[in-house]
């Protein structure tokens, strides 16, 4: 069983819908979570990061951690042909250190 | 401020042949972090080194070797190449260790 599991998608909506993405995990040491956009053969860039459990809201992102559950999930709201990548989430024990992350969701938002 | 910077952008390479990658921070960064992404993967955490010194290193062979310099920038250097070794590979860097990561463009490797 891989530490981080995330549905590798595809997920096709239309312009405007509301986006959810999600991670699980089993390692209960991770405390730091993350979030990356990853566009066709560029670096992964950051969007969201979060310590331990709760909400983080950035403009139409917004990042919700339940520790609980071993759960992590980005909302995107108003999607937009942009918003079109790969998004990874990643997580960490301590801060920076070694991130891991899930294989990512290719998300493609159409007109 | 320029982010992270990596080179080469691509590079062809024959089996058994060695490969020598470098990065550099974003100025500030004391540490750089090296991943390796093989197509419809997520990375795989390589090496991370903070003021010059190795603070982890991941589940790879000793194929896999990387340093630090004073000015920060770093090398990824792989001996004797296998196929499997084709990938994106990223560095990132981060202030200091154990603060959030910025990854660069990537050199993407193509090992024939």
């Amino acid at each position: 069983q891989k530490e981080v599991e995330q549905d590798p998608g595809p997920l096709s909506v239309p312009e405007g819908a509301i986006v959810s993405l999600n991670c699980t995990y089993s390692n209960s040491a991770f405390q730091y979570f993350m979030w990356y956009r990853q566009y066709s053969r560029k670096g992964p860039e950051l969007l969201m990061y979060t310590y331990s459990s709760g909400n983080k809201e950035d403009g139409r992102f917004t990042a919700q951690v339940d520790k609980s559950s071993k759960y992590i999930s980005l909302f995107i709201r108003d999607s937009q042909p942009s918003d079109s990548a790969t998004y990874l989430c990643a997580m960490s024990e301590g801060g920076g250190n070694k991130l891991t992350f899930g294989t990512g969701t290719q998300l493609k938002v159409e007109l | 401020d320029a982010g992270v910077t990596q080179s080469p952008t691509h590079l062809i390479k024959t089996r058994g042949q060695h490969v020598t990658l470098r990065c550099s921070p974003i100025s500030g960064h004391k540490s750089v972090s090296w991943y390796q992404q093989v197509l419809g993967q997520g990375p795989q955490f390589i090496f991370q080194y903070y003021e010059k010194e190795e603070r982890g290193r991941g589940n790879f062979p000793d194929r896999f070797s990387a340093r630090q310099f004073p000015n920060y920038s770093s090398e990824l250097n792989v001996n004797a190449l296998l196929l499997g070794d084709s990938a994106l590979y990223l560095c990132a860097s981060s202030r200091i260790a154990g603060e959030v990561q910025y990854f660069g463009p990537g050199t993407r490797l193509t090992v024939t």
